[in-house]
């Protein structure tokens, strides 16, 4: 069964410095979504990106994060200049369409030091 | 606005026994999908099972069910002949007409006990 990817597994990074989490979705899905989870707690919305450009985005994506699909298959979240906050479990999602469940990339272990 | 209410933190069951984590939600939206996903310790998220706001029937997957209330605006999620794999956290969640974010409740860690 086809499946959402991510990488990498774990990220060390230390505040101030930028990241790249990747992501390449599931090759027929039209609807690309970035979560976060800070551990133990609730999973939140980032964005949401359809049509090659951000459809809706949370008040967390601020002027530090950014996403790119640059190639077809890879869709990237960048954030800019970590925080220690920003240390969290970052998920990639897509779907086949706007009202098809959301299928979870295993996730990206952010962590600011 | 969307809002997802799960009001159980943590649930226990016997292995073999049946349970039900609730799940309410809100929404102005006519059209909705409902959602559960079950995520393990190892920290992946699993989809599990889907209603659509307009299904007559509930869903069913395997040994998952959902019992959907549409007049109550509730979706619990019912695992039977529950297994120890079951130990996780699981997440209801719901996306509305405009097929942009899910909206997830705060999860129940559901322990199944040998």
């Amino acid at each position: 069964e086809p499946e959402v990817t991510q990488t990498p597994s774990h990220q060390v990074t230390q505040m101030g410095q930028e990241v790249i989490l990747r992501c390449v979705p599931i090759s027929n899905h039209l609807y690309f979504y970035w979560y976060r989870q800070i551990l133990g707690q609730k999973v939140e919305f980032l964005v949401s990106f359809y049509n090659n450009e951000i459809s809706e985005k949370s008040e967390i994506f601020d002027d530090q994060f950014s996403v790119e699909r640059p190639d077809g298959s890879n869709f990237t979240l960048k954030i800019r200049s970590t925080k220690l906050e920003d240390s969290a479990m970052y998920f990639c999602a897509s779907s086949r369409d706007g009202k098809s469940p959301l299928h979870f990339g295993n996730g990206t272990r952010l962590t600011v030091t | 606005a969307q809002k997802i209410t799960q009001t159980q933190p943590g649930m226990f069951v016997q292995e073999k026994e049946a349970v039900t984590l609730d799940c309410t939600y809100d929404t102005s939206d006519q059209s909705y999908g409902l959602f559960w996903y079950k995520q393990p310790s190892s920290g992946e998220m699993i989809f599990l099972i889907y209603q659509g706001s307009y299904d007559e029937q509930n869903a069913t997957e395997g040994r998952y069910s959902l019992n959907f209330q549409k007049a109550r605006k509730s979706a619990n999620l019912v695992i039977s002949a529950s297994q120890l794999g079951d130990s996780a956290m699981y997440f209801c969640a719901m996306r509305g007409t405009n097929a942009g974010k899910s909206t997830f409740g705060d999860g129940t860690t559901l322990t199944v006990k040998p």
